[in-house]
């Protein structure tokens, strides 16, 4: 089955620094992809939709020089936290969408948990 | 057991009986919808989906209910075992293709 891979899964940083999460689609090509945030105890927040080849496409309320995306290649989406701050901390998920049988089914990395110090 | 979603997010159940986890959604321009798991510390899983066109699916153990006429989705467990304890999320689809969730509904199934 499709698997998408998120890379670091856990990452402690000092304020002020900048993180990247790497999400990766395994064994397909995802020409989109989509990065959520998750506050614990809360639902899923669409931040941006990362398309292969152009610029994201961010969610209102979303800073887009603060979540950096890049869609450089058909299988992977990086998410850049510029400049943390402990109000950044979160768990970041990215999912890809998975082309099946008259719909299209999105499919989860295991998610990244960014704790900001 | 039976939850109403955005004003009961904690649901239990005794193991053994069958669960009802309930979705309003607010788009009724979305054309699809997922039903999801997720345990903690750990992505969603896919459980099940339905098409607009659709008001029933059938899965293994799981059912999902569409009614497009309040906007609400609905999701049976049959059966409730201690490995189902965990969140749930329905997400609609909007017409730009991305994914929106619900509020999520935390189920714990009591041995």
């Amino acid at each position: 089955g499709a698997v998408v891979s998120q890379h670091p899964s856990w990452v402690i940083c000092k304020s002020g620094t900048s993180v990247k999460i790497e999400c990766r689609s395994l064994d397909f090509q995802a020409t989109t992809m989509f990065w959520y945030r998750q506050f614990p105890k809360q639902s899923l927040m669409l931040m941006a939709t990362s398309n292969e080849g152009s610029k994201a496409t961010y969610e209102q309320g979303v800073e887009k020089d603060k979540f950096l995306i890049n869609h450089a290649s058909l299988t992977l989406s990086t998410l850049t936290v510029t400049s943390a701050h402990p109000e950044d901390s979160s768990f970041y998920i990215c999912s890809a969408r998975v082309r099946g049988p008259g719909a299209n089914v999105l499919t989860f990395g295991a998610g990244s948990r960014l704790t900001v110090l | 057991g039976e939850s109403v979603g955005l004003h009961l997010p904690t649901l239990s159940v005794q193991e053994g009986d069958n669960s009802i986890i309930n979705c309003a959604y607010s788009n009724s321009a979305s054309d699809y919808f997922i039903w999801y798991k997720q345990e903690s510390g750990k992505g969603p899983q896919f459980i099940i989906d339905i098409r607009s066109n659709m008001d029933k699916r059938q899965g293994q153990r799981v059912t999902v209910l569409l009614n497009k006429t309040v906007k609400h989705l609905s999701l049976q467990i049959a059966a409730t075992q201690p490995g189902d304890s965990a969140v749930y999320f329905c997400a609609e689809r909007w017409t730009g293709n991305q994914f929106y969730f619900g509020t999520g509904t935390s189920l714990t199934v009591i041995p």
